[in-house]
């Protein structure tokens, strides 16, 4: 099967250090890596999107990599505020319109102040 | 003001009932999807449709049914046939992009109890 794996269910932090996020692809390489961000309660919120071609991108304090050698996308969040508390999930999804997407479980992060 | 509704935000069923979740966009967007999520649980693909009319089965589509008469809307019922319904469903949509990659707009998700 196709799956993906976020290695932790939490991650704390103090505030001001950088995040980082791990997540992990088997049996299939996906085009592009998604990342999303759920706070409790709610549906999750678009974050950023990296094909598989590029090794880096970047948005305001998030950078996102890819590397299928390792099969691998990590997510940092530099200069982290409690406000980056939240589920951050990884999906994936294939080079065809219009396919849904593959889900990670999730890992949860507490920023601390 | 543009966005993916859900309705109700609560529900709660008796044993034996079918109930049907509301999701509605006016993004214009061809693709809608449901999902289900469980506590400590990822997102898990019920159904998806990209056009009106069509619809294909997700991971776990058993005991679930949608419908896609309008490109606006996309039901979900969740029948009596599902053994575990209570969970938190959410109702994506997307444009299509002939190469994927098409990110998701989510609603706010229904959350179904069965008492």
């Amino acid at each position: 099967s196709q799956k993906i794996e976020q290695n932790s269910e939490a991650l704390n932090i103090q505030e001001g250090k950088t995040a980082t996020l791990t997540c992990n692809y088997t049996n299939y390489s996906p085009a592009y890596l998604q990342w999303y961000r759920q706070d409790p309660g709610r549906g999750p919120v678009f974050l950023l999107l990296i094909r598989e071609n590029e090794k880096e991108k970047r948005k305001e304090r998030l950078k996102v990599t890819f590397d299928t050698t390792l099969k691998q996308s990590l997510f940092h969040i530099t200069a982290s505020q409690p406000a980056d508390s939240a589920t951050y999930l990884c999906a994936r999804t294939s080079g065809q319109a219009g396919t849904a997407l593959i889900f990670g479980k999730g890992t949860t992060l507490s920023v601390s102040s | 003001d543009g966005g993916i509704t859900q309705s109700p935000k609560y529900l709660f069923r008796k044993e034996g009932q079918n109930v049907t979740l509301s999701c509605e966009q006016n993004l214009n967007h061809d693709a809608m999807y449901w999902y289900r999520q469980d506590p400590g649980q990822g997102l898990r693909l019920i159904y998806y449709s990209q056009i009106v009319n069509d619809f294909q089965k997700g991971d776990i589509a058993e005991g679930y049914s949608v419908s896609r008469e309008k490109k606006e809307s996309f039901p979900l019922t969740v029948t009596s046939a599902q053994k575990n319904p209570t969970a938190f469903y959410l109702c994506a949509s997307s444009i299509l992009l002939a190469e994927g990659g098409n990110e998701q707009f989510f609603g706010p998700g229904t959350r179904l109890t069965v008492l």
